[in-house]
């Protein structure tokens, strides 16, 4: 089983629509990551979070610690929000783990 | 400002070759971690360094080493290629590392082939 789960693995939506992506991990962490990956590579630092909750725009992420699981959420969802989104937590000896990754489409 | 700059964007390798990369942070970032990502593995860490000391290490064999210079600049070296090292590396920069509160800034990455 890996350390970090992301659910879904792949997720359609219609421009509009509010969209949850799920993370949840196994390992003690000191902190999570949310990165948006674009076709071509580049990775975009969304949030890092250690506890509670930080909106940015669109984008809303909450971590429960207690219950190891975060979400992803955005709100008013747009075709240009199509990316790969990728958890990552920060591990006990200070590396990142990183879940496989939730690949989203918003069709206009 | 500048982002950080990886080189080379693509490559292409013989089974048998080494092969670096570099890596270029932001102005005033004194950490560099670096990932490997696959279809199959997703992203992995590879290593971060912090003021030419490396600071910590994934699971990767020995033929994996890197190294930071005292501007910051970071190479890694992949020694001996295997067809499975075909990858996107990927750089990061942050002032204090990926381990603190600091936003992580990443690379366009290299895409390596080997063959």
């Amino acid at each position: 089983k890996n350390e970090v789960e992301q659910s879904p693995q792949n997720l359609t939506a219609q421009e509009g629509e509010f969209i949850t992506i799920n993370c949840s991990y196994s390992v003690g962490i000191s902190a999570l990551h949310w990165l948006q990956q674009h076709p071509g590579g580049g990775i975009v630092s969304l949030f890092m979070l250690s506890s509670g909750k930080k909106k940015h725009g669109r984008l809303i992420a909450t971590i429960n610690i207690q219950e190891k699981h975060s979400s992803l959420h955005i709100t008013a969802s747009h075709p240009r929000d199509s990316a790969v989104y990728i958890c990552a937590v920060r591990g006990s000896q200070g590396n990142l783990i990183f879940g496989k990754g939730t690949k989203l489409s918003v069709k206009p | 400002k500048a982002g950080v700059t990886q080189t080379p964007r693509y490559l292409i390798k013989t089974r048998g070759q080494q092969v670096t990369l570099s890596c270029s942070p932001i102005s005033g970032h004194r950490s560099v971690s670096w990932y490997q990502q696959t279809p199959g593995q997703g992203l992995q860490f590879l290593f971060e360094y912090f003021s030419e000391t490396q600071r910590n290490k994934g699971n990767f064999p020995g033929r994996f080493s890197g190294r930071q210079f005292s501007n910051s600049r970071s190479e890694m070296n992949v020694s001996t290629l295997e067809l499975g090292d075909s990858a996107l590396y990927l750089c990061a920069s942050s002032l204090d590392g990926p381990t603190s509160g600091n936003t992580i800034y990443f690379g366009e990455g290299s895409w390596l082939t080997v063959v």
